[in-house]
């Protein structure tokens, strides 16, 4: 069972289309991660929360705007995708402040854009 | 700035024998190192950590990784793999950032296919 859990498993939107990914976690980690996965390809990180701040982004375009509203729940708005935006969107977790805390991931969001 | 080699993108092996998934990494300074399964349509799951200590780490559906700092390596073993083991592996070491944020370098995966 994973410890963190991701919603909706599947996400189809046209181009013009306005959705939110939602990524939730208990195990009181207070470092959050939004990543991006092409087939057969290691996740890309995008961004980072850190105690419900933003502390990386890896030069993400405006089009993905994250979210922490508190240290359980993460979000990723999405507005205006494009065709390359369709991939496999994981969110993970981890105790923060430590380089060797492991991250602990969710299943994903596998979002196609039409 | 960190980077991670994993030099095999596929390894085919047969059901029962022994298999080794190559990793190094290169750095400068300490390193904490992490190997990951991916299965099909699922995320990645944590086989095993290497902090400090005995070099010889071992995780969880038996498998295990030596950390090697002379030859910078932390390849990842299991003597007997089964068809279940069939999946993505990837191997990361955690970066520093800023403000106490670290974040994954990871390898590029290596995927075993277990042949019947």
């Amino acid at each position: 069972d994973t410890e963190v859990t991701q919603t909706p498993k599947h996400l189809v939107m046209g181009m013009t289309n306005k959705k939110s990914l939602k990524c939730e976690q208990h195990m009181g980690h207070r470092a959050m991660y939004w990543y991006k996965q092409k087939a057969k390809k290691p996740p890309e990180l995008m961004f980072v929360y850190s105690y419900e701040k933003l502390s990386i982004n890896e030069s993400v375009p405006s089009r993905f705007s994250p979210e922490c509203p508190n240290s359980s729940l993460l979000n990723l708005h999405l507005h205006a995708l494009q065709p390359e935006d369709s991939a496999l969107y994981l969110c993970a977790s981890s105790q923060a402040g430590h380089s060797n805390q492991p991250q602990h991931f969710g299943d994903g969001t596998r979002l196609s854009i039409l | 700035a960190q980077s991670v080699t994993q030099l095999d993108s596929q390894v085919p092996v047969f059901e029962e024998a022994p298999v080794e998934l190559r990793c190094n990494y290169s750095s400068s300074v300490s390193v904490y190192l992490f190997w990951y399964v991916q299965y099909p349509n699922q995320g990645l799951q944590l086989l095993l950590k290497y902090l400090s200590g005995s070099t010889l780490v071992k995780g969880i559906n038996g498998f295990e990784a030596e950390f090697n700092k002379s030859q910078t390596s932390f390849h990842l073993r299991k003597p007997s793999v089964h068809i279940s083991d069939t999946a993505e592996y990837f191997c990361a070491v955690s970066e520093g950032g800023t403000s106490g944020t670290y974040k994954y370098i990871f390898g590029t995966g290596t995927r075993l296919k277990v042949l019947a």
